[in-house]
């Protein structure tokens, strides 16, 4: 079965650094997902990545999905308090199958 | 309606009494799935439903864990005799399959607490 690994588990930021997140699939996928939990609340949908080699922005935030497919970045530019949160991956192996999650990266943005 | 909505937000319950928990998808999306995502850890799949298909519930920790899809409506997953270890927040999300590799539109959750 697919398996998502995220790096760093948790990340402390001083606020306006950059930083990157990682997201290593064990296979070779169809879709890569990236979602944002903020604490005690429900997940928002960054983006979605299925071309190799290709990359995504919105606003502060850029998305790479590697050439294999099986490896994604997440990379946050300049960070505010408001970037802070769970940062959670999802891979789906086949077009129509279910989304397996990683386990998430906490990012605490300090002031 | 214009997002997925969850009932109960909050559960208390006592060990061994069943739970009953809503999922109201956004309208036209045929498919739905539950996840569970206990305190600090990731999301775990418990079941996919898709339109008229069979439902994926290669998830579901246990025999004591169910639910039910009616078409492309409301879901409710069951959990019977509870266990504290059941404790979690369950997290509904719904999404525009027939076009595929689209993300999904979660829920906000019901936090699900045995005591």
């Amino acid at each position: 079965s697919q398996e998502l690994e995220q790096s760093p588990q948790s990340l402390i930021v001083q606020e306006g650094k950059n930083l990157t997140i990682n997201c290593t699939s064990s296979k070779t996928l169809y879709g890569l997902y990236w979602y944002k939990q903020k604490y005690g609340e429900g997940l928002i949908f960054l983006m979605m990545l299925q071309k190799g080699g290709e990359e995504k922005s919105h606003e502060k935030i850029t998305a790479k999905l590697d050439e294999k497919k099986q490896q994604s970045s997440l990379h946050i530019t300049a960070s505010q308090p408001s970037h802070a949160g769970i940062y959670l991956c999802g891979a789906a192996p086949a077009r129509d199958d279910k989304i397996i999650f990683g386990k998430g990266t906490r990012l605490h943005i300090l002031p | 309606g214009a997002g997925v909505s969850q009932s109960p937000s909050n559960k208390v319950t006592e060990k061994g009494k069943d739970v009953e928990l809503r999922c109201d998808p956004i309208s036209g999306h045929t498919a739905l799935y539950w996840y569970r995502q206990r305190l600090g850890q990731g999301l775990e799949f418990l079941i996919y439903f898709q339109g008229n298909s069979a439902p994926d519930k290669s998830g579901l920790p246990s025999d004591r864990f169910s639910a039910e899809r009616t078409g492309e409506s409301v879901s409710t997953l069951t959990i019977q005799r509870t266990q504290q270890e059941d404790s979690a927040v369950y997290l509904c999300a719904s999404s525009l399959r027939s076009k595929g590799g689209y993300g999904y539109t979660f829920g906000s959750g019901t936090r699900l607490t045995v005591v």
